[in-house]
């Protein structure tokens, strides 16, 4: 089925560790999100992009880096991580004005 | 910046009962409104949407909503709700190419 997939499902990490999450979508949408989700705190966004090649800062970009070298791929990187970006984290992609999300990264930082 | 709030964070209602979840936005400017849905540990489903005409929009599962300019607001709808409508409901607005998105209300249906 055409969608957004998201990897990994889960992850621990240890503070200071870095790691990279991944969305794939098959849908040749050019728009493409990162949020995170919180309690009480609805979707924040972190970064986006608008086309193969760009990427521009949301809401909250601060300690996240975000790649899109192919436009079916958006990369979220935490260089290193702290405990307050245990999160979970949801990718979207924007196309025939519709917003199709990710199930979900679910994020734990020690 | 844009911003959404969704008043009531949590919304406890009967089943067969109507149900009101409320929205506004900030912006003036011409927007894109969305109203989306959240199953536990699921990602989000979108239920309706604005994007231009007729000002009360009809969704899945019985859902509507109601786009009025003057008081900036997007509220959803239910007339009858079911025990499966239980979830967590999130308003949101396009703007600019970016989505902004209110903090949530929770909708328990009790039997």
């Amino acid at each position: 089925n055409a969608g957004v997939t998201q990897t990994p499902k889960f992850r621990v990490l240890k503070t200071g560790q870095s790691m990279t999450l991944l969305c794939a979508q098959d849908m040749n949408h050019e728009y493409m999100y990162w949020y995170r989700q919180d309690p009480g705190m609805g979707l924040r966004l972190i970064h986006y992009s608008v086309g193969e090649g760009t990427t521009a800062k949301g809401e909250v970009p601060d300690g996240y880096n975000v790649s899109r070298l192919k436009k079916q791929n958006f990369l979220l990187g935490l260089e290193s991580a702290a405990p307050s970006q245990t999160s979970v984290y949801f990718c979207a992609s924007w196309g025939a004005n519709v917003l199709t999300f990710g199930a979900g990264s679910r994020l734990t930082v020690l | 910046a844009q911003s959404v709030t969704q008043l009531d964070s949590q919304v406890p209602v009967f089943e067969e009962a109507p149900v009101e979840l409320r929205c506004n936005y900030s912006s003036s400017v011409s927007v894109y409104l969305f109203w989306y849905v959240q199953y536990p540990n699921q990602g989000l489903q979108l239920l309706l949407k604005y994007l231009s005409g007729s000002t009360l929009v009809k969704g899945i599962n019985g859902f509507e909503a109601e786009f009025n300019k003057s008081q900036t607001s997007f509220h959803l709808r239910k007339p009858s709700v079911h025990i499966s409508d239980t979830a967590e409901y999130f308003c949101a607005v396009l703007n600019f190419n970016k989505f902004y998105f209110g903090s949530g209300t929770k909708l328990n249906v009790k039997p």
